[in-house]
């Protein structure tokens, strides 16, 4: 089964309206990191946070990390149509050099 | 600066052709992963090299399945013969050293294949 798995699976909001994300993943991190899909194009990487941060911004990007829970939430404020998108979070294997794993992905329709 | 560069961006193909794939990763990154992404199973990492060194294969699927980086600027995926379980978006991503740690990587739009 894979590392990560993001909840829920696809999101539909208002512009305007805040989104929120969630990743859940198995074993130890070094990082965890975010990226963002457009239909028909490649991965955008948003934000990466260490495993010893609880907290990220970044613009209207907040992303929050919980070890203990082996979770993480992004946040989307204010959100706009341009926002639509497919969000996939992704994790390291800690001592897993340089090899992510990516989860299935929410994929979120923010409507005018 | 140039992103990553792929392609074809589309190919459509019969089964048992012999499909490649291109990739011009981002000038002074060390790592090059390649990528393929379906419906059913996500985003699936194939292989990727470090200083065009393969580093982990694992992700290949079979044999049919051959990748190659003979310098730091040039990348190729090769399915040899195809077939249609092979149809999906293959992504190449590169990204710099960052010593200990994973550094963000930056992915190519994709080639979407399909095999007829």
């Amino acid at each position: 089964s894979q590392q990560g798995e993001e909840d829920p699976q696809a999101l539909s909001i208002q512009e305007g309206e805040n989104a929120t994300m969630n990743c859940s993943y198995k074993t130890s991190i070094n990082n965890l990191q975010w990226y963002r899909q457009n239909s028909g194009r490649g991965l955008v990487h948003l934000i990466l946070i260490r495993s010893n941060e609880r907290e990220k911004h970044s613009g209207r990007l907040r992303v929050t990390l919980d070890t203990s829970k082996k979770s993480s939430s992004l946040l989307i404020t204010a959100s706009r149509a341009a926002d639509t998108a497919s969000y996939f979070c992704a994790t390291d294997l800690s001592g897993g050099y340089n090899k992510l794993i990516f989860g299935a992905g929410t994929r979120l329709a923010v409507h005018p | 600066d140039a992103g990553v560069i792929q392609s074809p961006r589309h190919e459509v193909t019969e089964m048992g052709q012999e499909v490649t794939l291109r990739c011009k990763p981002i000038s002074g990154h060390d790592y090059l992963f390649w990528y393929r992404q379906t419906m059913m199973r996500g985003l699936e990492l194939l292989i990727y090299f470090n200083n065009n060194v393969p580093i982990d294969d694992s992700g290949m699927p079979e044999d049919r399945f051959s990748a190659k980086m003979p310098n730091a600027s040039f990348s190729t995926l090769k399915i040899q013969p195809s077939e249609p379980r092979d149809s999906a978006v293959y992504f190449c991503a590169s990204s710099p050293e960052g010593g200990n740690s994973n550094q963000p990587q930056h992915f190519g739009d994709g080639t979407r294949l399909s095999i007829l």
